[in-house]
């Protein structure tokens, strides 16, 4: 089983339209969690980390699960320029005082394809 | 502007070969990384390293090699030993022992001849 897995979609949705991505993680000892953005063939940029009380950011909304080992990405009110790949990033790393981030594992991404 | 610059964009390898992906970064960050992006999947750690002259190896290390040897500086060599080389590697950068933001350069995409 893969650390962090992810439904590599595509998703094709209208624009105006809701989309949910999940992703599941495998190690419990999970600290941190972290949504990225990647545009094909660039680099990947941080949407937004992920908290255990679940946060929002505009149109963006993130949820932890930790029973279930899942979190989640909502988009509302999908724009076309919201087409691109959402990584899954966990940390299985110790926080606090420790340089953990070596110990990032990233999911393999979930395509979004927003359509006028 | 501050930020993080690879280069090439572009490198392609012949048989045998080693070449050197160059990573620069001018935000006097402290921890540099090399990932490696197959299609389809997910980033993997090749390197990282947390201060001058100090590097560990990631999870795929076998075929590659670092130096340190400037706060500013992380090149990757990908040597003969990488019999799939074929590849999208990312160089990341952060500061701090417990921000665990990373900043990405723009990639190299690393063919073989």
């Amino acid at each position: 089983r893969k650390e962090v897995e992810q439904d590599p979609g595509p998703f094709n949705v209208p624009e105006g339209a809701t989309v949910a991505f999940n992703c599941t993680y495998s190690n419990s000892a999970s600290q941190s969690f972290f949504w990225y953005r990647q545009d094909c063939r660039k680099e990947p940029k941080l949407l937004m980390s992920v908290y255990s009380s679940g946060n929002e950011d505009g149109r963006f909304t993130a949820q932890l699960n930790r029973a279930s080992q899942y979190i989640s990405l909502l988009i509302r009110d999908s724009k076309l320029s919201d087409s691109a790949t959402y990584l899954c990033v966990v940390n299985i790393g110790m926080v606090g005082g420790v340089d953990s981030s070596y110990k990032l594992i990233f999911g393999s991404g979930t395509r979004l394809l927003v359509r006028p | 502007d501050g930020g993080i610059t690879q280069s090439p964009k572009y490198l392609f390898r012949k048989e045998g070969q080693n070449v050197t992906l160059s990573c620069e970064q001018n935000l006097n960050h402290d921890a540099m990384y090399w990932y490696r992006q197959d299609p389809g999947q997910g980033l993997r750690l090749i390197y990282y390293s947390q201060i001058v002259n100090d590097f560990q190896k990631g999870d795929i290390a076998e075929g590659y090699s670092v130096s340190r040897e400037k706060k500013e500086s992380f090149p990757l060599t990908v040597t003969s030993a990488q019999k799939n080389p074929t590849a999208f590697y990312l160089c990341a950068s952060k500061t701090g022992l417990t921000n665990e933001k990373l900043f990405f350069g723009s990639g190299t995409q690393l063919s073989v001849l």
